[in-house]
């Protein structure tokens, strides 16, 4: 049964900073990783999505890493922003599945 | 939001009463997803839809039942609600299974009481 963990639950951070978001599965044989935003009292909003035939996407600030191998993703941002804040969450998909696993998020905290 | 719109926002019911949510689509989009949204335990798949009249059930399907008479719709169906499905409900939508970005409504806050 896949697992996704997101360490740590909550993060504070100055603004200006470059942050690295964490995210591990523990079923390697996944279809694609994604990385959410949410933020309070909404929906998720999709922020990139990687293959499991890619490395890494990027999107602005952004960037997504994936190794299979390691059961790991990350997410860098670059150059933090208060609007910035929000809980992100990562989601693996299986293959040959509609199962999309989630992790619990990080609420992530920028301050001004 | 991608053109996605649930109703109702917020909803307050007895035990025991039956509910539908509803999510509503302007994309024309294939797959239709219901989640909810619990602490502790993050955002589990309840059923989805592959099409028009076909659905199939994720992880947390008991006591709900779906339906999709027309591609634009997905209700979601609370047979005789219980506490424990007071929850925040999201509905999200994606052109095709081979992991296209999934895009989500903004939810609808169940309390049952």
């Amino acid at each position: 049964k896949q697992e996704v963990t997101q360490i740590p639950a909550a993060l504070s951070v100055p603004e200006g900073e470059n942050l690295v978001l964490n995210c591990s599965f523990t079923d390697s044989a996944i279809y694609n990783l994604q990385w959410f935003r949410q933020d309070p009292g909404k929906g998720l909003t999709s922020l990139l999505l990687i293959q499991s035939s890619q490395r890494e996407q990027t999107s602005g600030r952004l960037n997504a890493s994936l190794d299979k191998s390691s059961g790991r993703s990350t997410l860098y941002i670059a150059a933090s922003q208060p609007g910035d804040s929000a809980t992100y969450l990562c989601a693996a998909l299986q293959g040959g599945s509609e199962k999309l696993v989630f992790g619990k998020g990080m609420k992530l905290t920028v301050n001004p | 939001d991608a053109g996605i719109t649930q109703s109702p926002r917020h909803k307050v019911t007895e035990t025991g009463t039956p509910v539908t949510l509803r999510c509503h689509q302007t994309e024309n989009h294939r797959y239709m997803y219901w989640y909810r949204q619990d602490p502790g335990h993050g955002l589990r798949l309840i059923h989805y839809s592959y099409g028009v009249k076909d659905t199939d059930k994720g992880e947390v399907s008991d006591g709900y039942s779906v339906s999709r008479s027309k591609t634009e719709d997905f209700l979601l169906t609370l047979e005789s609600a219980t506490s424990s499905q007071t929850s925040v409900y999201f509905c999200a939508i994606s052109p095709r299974q081979d992991g296209s970005p999934l895009h989500f409504g903004n939810g609808t806050r169940l309390t049952v009481t």
